[in-house]
């Protein structure tokens, strides 16, 4: 299986700030990557697949990049209703591995 | 816009099978993967499998005795069995839709069910 690590863990920001979190894969996943976002009591939220492309209905402060094993998702500038938790998931080879997830909180 | 509904047993004793359906609303079975996905505190987010519109699965190893999903697209829903289960099956379950394109990507989730098996 593909192991998947995120960084940090979690995150301590405040609105305004831009924020990057980093998901490493244990070999290469070129860009079969994607991003959740999932808040307290509720489903994950797709908000990138392919390493960088937008969900639809996704805002754009939201953006992916990389590619190999060490891939990233920026948030430009926080608003409020990002504080949530993240987490990177890889699409390269079954079984699909999830990271262990970023909970990034208001500073 | 598609809708996932989740329903099935919340409280299982060690050894029962765990039943979950997720009913389709407003959408087609063509053209998509419909997967399970499990979250427990210890265990993070787990994928444990799919079926295609052909009846097609695939599971995690980590379950493939255990695990078995099906499709009936005449009542738009599909399907978890999770057989001899035990503590360490107590998680929220997610059913999901994954567009059969070049990117594997859960793009609508259902709601979740939570699962506890406490004898």
């Amino acid at each position: 299986d593909i192991q998947m690590t995120q960084s940090p863990s979690s995150l301590s920001a405040s609105i305004g700030d831009r924020v990057t979190i980093t998901c490493r894969a244990s070999q290469s996943i070129s860009r079969f990557l994607n991003w959740y976002q999932q808040r307290p009591g509720k489903a994950p939220k797709l908000l990138i697949y392919g390493a960088s492309s937008l969900q639809s209905g996704v805002p754009s402060r939201f953006s992916g990049s990389g590619s190999g094993t060490e891939l990233t998702l920026t948030i430009s500038s926080l608003e409020a209703e990002d504080f949530a938790t993240y987490y990177c998931q890889q699409s390269y080879s079954s079984p699909r591995t999830f990271g262990q997830g970023t909970k990034l909180e208001i500073k | 816009q598609v809708q996932l509904q989740q329903w099935g047993a919340g409280l299982l004793k060690p050894s029962e099978t765990l039943s979950l359906t997720c009913d389709v609303h407003g959408g087609s079975f063509s053209g998509y993967f419909w997967s399970w996905i499990r979250q427990s505190p210890g265990q993070g987010l787990e994928w444990m499998g799919e079926i295609n519109q052909s009846g097609s699965t695939n599971y995690n190893p980590s379950l493939k005795s255990r695990v078995a999903i099906s499709l009936d697209m005449s009542k738009s829903q599909f399907s978890l069995n999770l057989s001899s289960v035990t503590a360490a099956d107590t998680a929220v379950y997610y059913c999901a839709r994954v567009p059969a394109s070049f990117y594997y990507y859960m793009d609508v989730w259902g709601e979740g069910t939570t699962v506890i098996v406490s004898s």
